[in-house]
Protein backbone atom coordinates (compact mmCIF):
# COMPACT_ATOMS: atom_id res chain seq x y z
CA UNK A 1 0.00 0.00 0.00
CA UNK A 2 1.24 3.53 -0.57
CA UNK A 3 2.25 5.45 1.94
CA UNK A 4 1.67 9.29 2.38
CA UNK A 5 3.53 10.77 -0.65
CA UNK A 6 4.23 14.41 -1.34
CA UNK A 7 4.72 16.30 -4.65
CA UNK A 8 7.01 18.26 -5.46
CA UNK A 9 10.12 17.31 -3.19
CA UNK A 10 12.01 20.30 -3.68
CA UNK A 11 10.66 23.64 -4.86
CA UNK A 12 12.86 26.86 -5.80
CA UNK A 13 10.75 30.14 -6.35
CA UNK A 14 11.45 33.32 -6.04
CA UNK A 15 9.66 35.68 -3.43
CA UNK A 16 6.38 37.12 -4.98
CA UNK A 17 6.07 34.11 -7.04
CA UNK A 18 3.04 31.05 -5.83
CA UNK A 19 3.74 27.97 -5.13
CA UNK A 20 1.22 25.04 -4.34
CA UNK A 21 2.26 21.51 -2.60
CA UNK A 22 0.25 18.73 -2.90
CA UNK A 23 -0.23 15.93 -0.55
CA UNK A 24 -1.91 12.45 -1.03
CA UNK A 25 -2.70 10.52 2.16
CA UNK A 26 -3.02 6.98 2.92
CA UNK A 27 -6.12 5.69 0.71
CA UNK A 28 -8.84 5.50 3.44
CA UNK A 29 -6.98 8.13 5.86
CA UNK A 30 -9.66 10.68 6.86
CA UNK A 31 -7.81 13.07 9.19
CA UNK A 32 -4.78 14.99 6.89
CA UNK A 33 -2.26 17.08 8.54
CA UNK A 34 -0.11 19.58 7.60
CA UNK A 35 3.28 21.06 9.36
CA UNK A 36 6.30 22.97 8.31
CA UNK A 37 9.82 23.32 9.74
CA UNK A 38 11.43 26.38 9.07
CA UNK A 39 15.53 25.99 9.67
CA UNK A 40 16.71 25.34 13.00
CA UNK A 41 13.13 25.35 14.46
CA UNK A 42 10.86 22.70 15.62
CA UNK A 43 7.88 21.43 13.51
CA UNK A 44 4.69 23.76 13.52
CA UNK A 45 1.33 22.44 13.02
CA UNK A 46 -0.34 24.41 10.63
CA UNK A 47 -3.64 22.71 9.65
CA UNK A 48 -5.89 19.59 10.25
CA UNK A 49 -9.01 18.14 7.74
CA UNK A 50 -11.23 15.64 8.52
CA UNK A 51 -12.48 14.87 5.44
CA UNK A 52 -12.74 17.71 3.42
CA UNK A 53 -13.39 20.04 6.18
CA UNK A 54 -10.59 21.95 8.36
CA UNK A 55 -11.16 21.22 11.66
CA UNK A 56 -8.62 23.29 12.91
CA UNK A 57 -6.09 25.81 11.12
CA UNK A 58 -4.98 27.71 13.96
CA UNK A 59 -1.18 27.50 12.65
CA UNK A 60 -1.67 29.04 9.32
CA UNK A 61 0.79 32.08 9.83
CA UNK A 62 -0.94 34.47 7.59
CA UNK A 63 -3.95 34.75 4.75
CA UNK A 64 -0.83 33.82 2.17
CA UNK A 65 -1.51 30.36 3.04
CA UNK A 66 -4.26 28.57 1.53
CA UNK A 67 -5.01 24.87 2.09
CA UNK A 68 -7.73 22.87 0.64
CA UNK A 69 -9.16 19.31 0.80
CA UNK A 70 -11.88 18.93 -2.13
CA UNK A 71 -13.31 15.67 -1.86
CA UNK A 72 -11.47 14.31 1.03
CA UNK A 73 -8.79 12.91 -0.68
CA UNK A 74 -5.36 14.95 -1.80
CA UNK A 75 -4.80 18.05 -0.17
CA UNK A 76 -2.80 20.68 -1.45
CA UNK A 77 -1.43 24.14 0.18
CA UNK A 78 -0.43 27.17 -1.53
CA UNK A 79 1.22 30.10 -1.23
CA UNK A 80 0.66 33.19 -2.65
CA UNK A 81 2.62 34.96 -2.48
CA UNK A 82 6.07 33.72 -1.38
CA UNK A 83 8.27 35.19 1.03
CA UNK A 84 11.49 34.24 2.13
CA UNK A 85 10.34 33.55 5.77
CA UNK A 86 8.30 30.57 4.07
CA UNK A 87 11.57 28.73 3.26
CA UNK A 88 11.14 25.44 4.85
CA UNK A 89 10.20 21.55 4.85
CA UNK A 90 6.36 21.30 4.58
CA UNK A 91 4.92 17.99 5.74
CA UNK A 92 1.89 15.88 5.71
CA UNK A 93 0.89 13.29 7.71
CA UNK A 94 -2.58 11.40 7.65
CA UNK A 95 -4.04 8.81 10.53
CA UNK A 96 -7.26 6.88 10.78
CA UNK A 97 -9.80 8.48 12.83
CA UNK A 98 -8.50 11.26 15.27
CA UNK A 99 -6.62 8.68 17.36
CA UNK A 100 -4.78 6.78 15.26
CA UNK A 101 -1.26 6.15 14.18
CA UNK A 102 0.02 9.71 12.21
CA UNK A 103 1.91 8.76 9.19
CA UNK A 104 4.34 11.21 7.47
CA UNK A 105 5.22 11.99 3.70
CA UNK A 106 8.71 12.61 3.02
CA UNK A 107 8.03 16.23 3.11
CA UNK A 108 8.41 18.62 0.03
CA UNK A 109 11.10 21.18 0.51
CA UNK A 110 10.30 24.96 -0.20
CA UNK A 111 13.32 27.49 -0.88
CA UNK A 112 12.50 31.32 -1.76
CA UNK A 113 15.05 33.21 -3.01
CA UNK B 1 8.82 28.15 25.57
CA UNK B 2 8.16 25.48 23.69
CA UNK B 3 5.66 23.02 24.73
CA UNK B 4 7.70 20.21 24.17
CA UNK B 5 11.07 20.12 25.39
CA UNK B 6 13.79 17.13 24.33
CA UNK B 7 16.96 16.75 26.12
CA UNK B 8 19.30 16.24 24.80
CA UNK B 9 19.76 18.10 21.59
CA UNK B 10 23.10 15.95 20.25
CA UNK B 11 23.76 12.47 21.33
CA UNK B 12 27.26 10.64 20.28
CA UNK B 13 27.65 7.42 21.10
CA UNK B 14 29.68 3.90 20.58
CA UNK B 15 27.98 1.11 18.93
CA UNK B 16 26.32 -0.97 21.32
CA UNK B 17 25.21 1.98 24.25
CA UNK B 18 22.39 2.12 25.86
CA UNK B 19 20.44 5.36 24.64
CA UNK B 20 18.02 7.32 26.75
CA UNK B 21 16.43 10.14 24.80
CA UNK B 22 14.28 12.25 27.40
CA UNK B 23 10.66 14.60 27.11
CA UNK B 24 9.14 16.84 28.70
CA UNK B 25 5.83 18.82 28.49
CA UNK B 26 3.51 21.14 29.62
CA UNK B 27 -0.11 20.67 28.35
CA UNK B 28 -2.25 18.39 28.55
CA UNK B 29 -2.40 15.34 26.37
CA UNK B 30 -4.09 12.89 24.72
CA UNK B 31 -1.29 10.57 23.11
CA UNK B 32 2.87 11.25 22.60
CA UNK B 33 4.35 10.18 19.58
CA UNK B 34 7.97 9.92 19.16
CA UNK B 35 9.01 10.12 15.66
CA UNK B 36 12.59 9.29 13.62
CA UNK B 37 14.06 11.50 10.58
CA UNK B 38 16.77 9.85 8.80
CA UNK B 39 19.07 12.18 7.18
CA UNK B 40 17.25 13.33 3.65
CA UNK B 41 14.53 11.43 4.57
CA UNK B 42 10.75 11.28 5.71
CA UNK B 43 9.22 11.03 9.26
CA UNK B 44 8.33 7.57 10.30
CA UNK B 45 6.01 7.32 13.61
CA UNK B 46 8.03 4.87 15.77
CA UNK B 47 5.22 4.79 18.89
CA UNK B 48 2.31 6.42 19.92
CA UNK B 49 1.78 6.31 23.69
CA UNK B 50 -1.24 7.67 25.96
CA UNK B 51 0.07 5.25 29.11
CA UNK B 52 2.67 2.96 30.21
CA UNK B 53 5.58 1.23 27.78
CA UNK B 54 5.85 0.24 24.48
CA UNK B 55 8.52 -2.03 23.18
CA UNK B 56 9.54 -2.90 19.33
CA UNK B 57 12.44 -4.68 18.65
CA UNK B 58 15.70 -2.58 20.43
CA UNK B 59 13.50 0.42 21.02
CA UNK B 60 11.46 0.99 24.49
CA UNK B 61 9.40 3.98 25.24
CA UNK B 62 7.92 5.18 28.32
CA UNK B 63 5.86 7.64 29.40
CA UNK B 64 4.57 9.33 32.81
CA UNK B 65 1.36 11.18 32.79
CA UNK B 66 1.55 12.08 35.88
CA UNK B 67 4.68 13.67 36.05
CA UNK B 68 4.51 14.80 31.94
CA UNK B 69 7.30 13.11 30.89
CA UNK B 70 8.56 10.21 28.57
CA UNK B 71 11.83 8.63 27.07
CA UNK B 72 12.98 6.67 24.02
CA UNK B 73 15.51 3.99 25.04
CA UNK B 74 17.75 2.23 22.61
CA UNK B 75 19.46 -0.66 23.84
CA UNK B 76 22.33 -2.09 22.10
CA UNK B 77 22.65 1.13 19.15
CA UNK B 78 23.63 0.72 16.06
CA UNK B 79 24.80 2.54 13.28
CA UNK B 80 21.89 2.63 11.47
CA UNK B 81 19.68 4.43 14.89
CA UNK B 82 21.58 7.60 13.48
CA UNK B 83 18.90 9.42 12.62
CA UNK B 84 17.04 12.59 14.49
CA UNK B 85 14.48 11.59 17.25
CA UNK B 86 11.28 14.16 17.66
CA UNK B 87 8.89 13.60 20.59
CA UNK B 88 5.54 14.87 19.75
CA UNK B 89 2.46 15.56 21.83
CA UNK B 90 -1.26 15.57 20.47
CA UNK B 91 -3.49 17.65 22.08
CA UNK B 92 -7.06 16.59 23.23
CA UNK B 93 -8.35 18.95 20.18
CA UNK B 94 -5.96 16.92 17.64
CA UNK B 95 -3.15 19.90 17.53
CA UNK B 96 0.61 18.54 17.51
CA UNK B 97 3.24 20.12 19.32
CA UNK B 98 6.71 18.92 18.01
CA UNK B 99 10.21 19.04 20.13
CA UNK B 100 12.84 20.09 18.45
CA UNK B 101 14.24 16.69 17.98
CA UNK B 102 17.77 15.21 19.40
CA UNK B 103 20.46 14.25 16.84
CA UNK B 104 21.74 10.83 17.31
CA UNK B 105 24.95 9.71 15.89
CA UNK B 106 25.83 6.22 16.84
CA UNK B 107 29.63 5.58 15.77
CA UNK B 108 31.04 2.02 14.90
Amino acid sequence: EAGVTQFPSHSVIEKGQTVTLRCDPISGHDNLYWYRRVMGKEIKFLLHFVKESKQDESGMPNNRFLAERTGGTYSTLKVQPAELEDSGVYFCASSLGNTGELFFGEGSRLTVL
Amino acid sequence: KNEVEQSPQNLTAQEGEFITINCSYSVGISALHWLQQHPGGGIVSLFMLSSGKKKHGRLIATINIQEKHSSLHITASHPRDSAVYICAVRKPGNQFYFGTGTSLTVIP
